[in-house]
């Protein structure tokens, strides 16, 4: 079955790098993404990858995949006090050139102190 | 423009009411889709309308009742909810059947008496 593991909470002060982490079990999933969700707000998605990659780097944040161990992380550099939310892992498969629902991890809290 | 609107931002209701949540967006996605939402949880599906048509019902009980009027547009008509419906509900579109990416509404708090 589908499921999409992280750690609940992560704390981190400002001007560090964060690391947050995922691991999947369906070897199938075909695109792996990253969305904040601020307190009250809805979901933005940050970044995503597709599974034939095993690096994404976008300004602060770098995407690692290690497709062999089912691993996900998201390392978010030089760490701010604005980055204080809770970052869902999400996966999704392709079905003959559709995508599946998008299947989400529990969320990982990030707190980010002064 | 990648901006997904919903109103109202919060509802309260009671369990006899009947209400509307609603959705839009103008990026010229044809995928739309409901979430919900409960505290401290992930989003969990609900419903997907792809072209205007409902694809997905993932199971949500009858007193939801999701309508697509128009490509831009959709809605979540609520019918003697129960407490534990009391959530956050998004909404969700993407740009089609090979959509890699979902962008998010802020969502309606909604809260059963």
């Amino acid at each position: 079955g589908e499921d999409v593991e992280q750690s609940l909470f992560l704390s981190v002060r400002e001007g560090d790098s964060s690391v947050i982490n995922c691991t999947y079990t369906d070897s199938s999933s075909t695109y792996l993404y990253w969305y904040k969700q601020e307190p009250g707000a809805g979901l933005q998605l940050l970044t995503y990858i597709f599974s034939n990659m095993d690096m994404k780097q976008d300004q602060r944040l770098t995407v690692l995949l290690n497709k062999k161990d089912k691993h996900l992380s998201l390392r978010i550099a030089d760490t701010q006090t604005g980055d204080s939310a809770i970052y869902f892992c999400a996966e999704t498969q392709d079905y003959g050139g559709s995508q599946g629902n998008l299947i989400f991890g529990k969320g990982t809290k990030l707190s980010v102190k002064p | 423009d990648t901006e997904v609107t919903q109103t109202p931002k919060h509802l309260v209701m009671g369990m006899t009411n009947k209400k509307s949540l609603k959705c839009e967006q103008h990026m010229g996605h044809r995928a739309m889709y409901w979430y919900k939402q409960k505290a401290k949880k992930p989003p969990e599906l609900m419903f997907v309308y792809s072209y205007e048509k409902l694809s997905i019902n993932e199971s949500v009980p009858s007193r939801f009742s999701p309508e697509c009027p128009n490509s831009s547009l959709l809605n979540l008509h609520l019918h003697a909810l129960q407490p534990e419906d009391s959530a956050l509900y998004l909404c969700a579109s993407s740009q089609g059947t090979r959509s890699y990416e979902q962008y998010f509404g802020p969502g309606t708090r909604l809260t059963v008496t």
